[in-house]
């Protein structure tokens, strides 16, 4: 069965250090998205691909956050320097573009990384 | 902003015993999605919903999208300890999710 592909899936680092997430949607799906979530919370958008291109990063921190998918296929999500705050499990999702008449895409959610920041 | 309100955000019953949450919005939505999440998992989807009024059953849990499709339903029969988990609404406008403030459910056995 086609899943979404996370790594790592725990990392503790300290502040101020760089951690990055890697991300390997469901193949043929378009959309990628990239969610923080508090424990016991909803997710939260943080970026939306729409293959290569950035749909929504509204909610994004960018002046420590990045996130890249080059060639459409596989994410990173970067932080640069992780702040205490920033632990959290980050998911990534991916979906099919919605199908017409019949509502919005179904999001499939790969494992997650837990990130503990010392 | 398209905000999903959950209730109950806790939810602690006896097994055996029925519940029933509820995803509520003033938005209307093409569709909306359930998912359940373990700790340390992502969220494993349950069922979507598309049609206004449409109820959808998978085992014990039943799901119902509202007329208006601003709001859910998701009722589960005899909860086991399995049950046990947190579970989200998710509504879809176009290619864009909005998720619902999320509701802790535990089933003692």
């Amino acid at each position: 069965e086609a899943e979404v592909a996370q790594s790592p899936r725990y990392k503790i680092t300290e502040k101020s250090q760089a951690v990055a997430f890697w991300c390997d949607p469901i193949s043929g799906h378009a959309t990628l998205y990239w969610y923080r979530q508090i424990l016991g919370q909803g997710p939260e958008l943080l970026v939306q691909f729409q293959d290569e291109s950035v749909v929504d990063d509204s909610q994004l921190p960018k002046d420590r956050f990045s996130a890249e998918r080059l060639k459409g296929v596989d994410s990173t999500l970067k932080i640069q320097p992780a702040e205490l705050g920033d632990s959290a499990m980050y998911l990534c999702a991916s979906s099919l573009a919605p199908r017409q008449g019949l509502g919005g895409g179904e999001q499939f959610f790969g494992p997650g990384t837990r990130l503990t920041v010392l | 902003t398209q905000l999903l309100e959950q209730s109950p955000q806790f939810l602690s019953i006896q097994e055996g015993e029925n519940l029933t949450v509820y995803c509520n919005s003033s938005s209307v939505f093409s569709s909306l999605q359930w998912y359940r999440q373990e700790p340390g998992e992502g969220p494993v989807l349950l069922v979507t919903v598309v049609t206004g009024g449409e109820v959808k059953k998978l085992k014990r849990l039943t799901f119902q999208f509202g007329d208006a499709r601003k709001d859910s339903s998701l009722h589960i029969t005899a909860a086991q300890p399995g049950d046990t988990g947190l579970y989200l609404c998710a509504g879809a406008d176009g290619n864009q999710f909005y998720f619902g403030t999320g509701t802790s459910l535990t089933v003692i056995p």
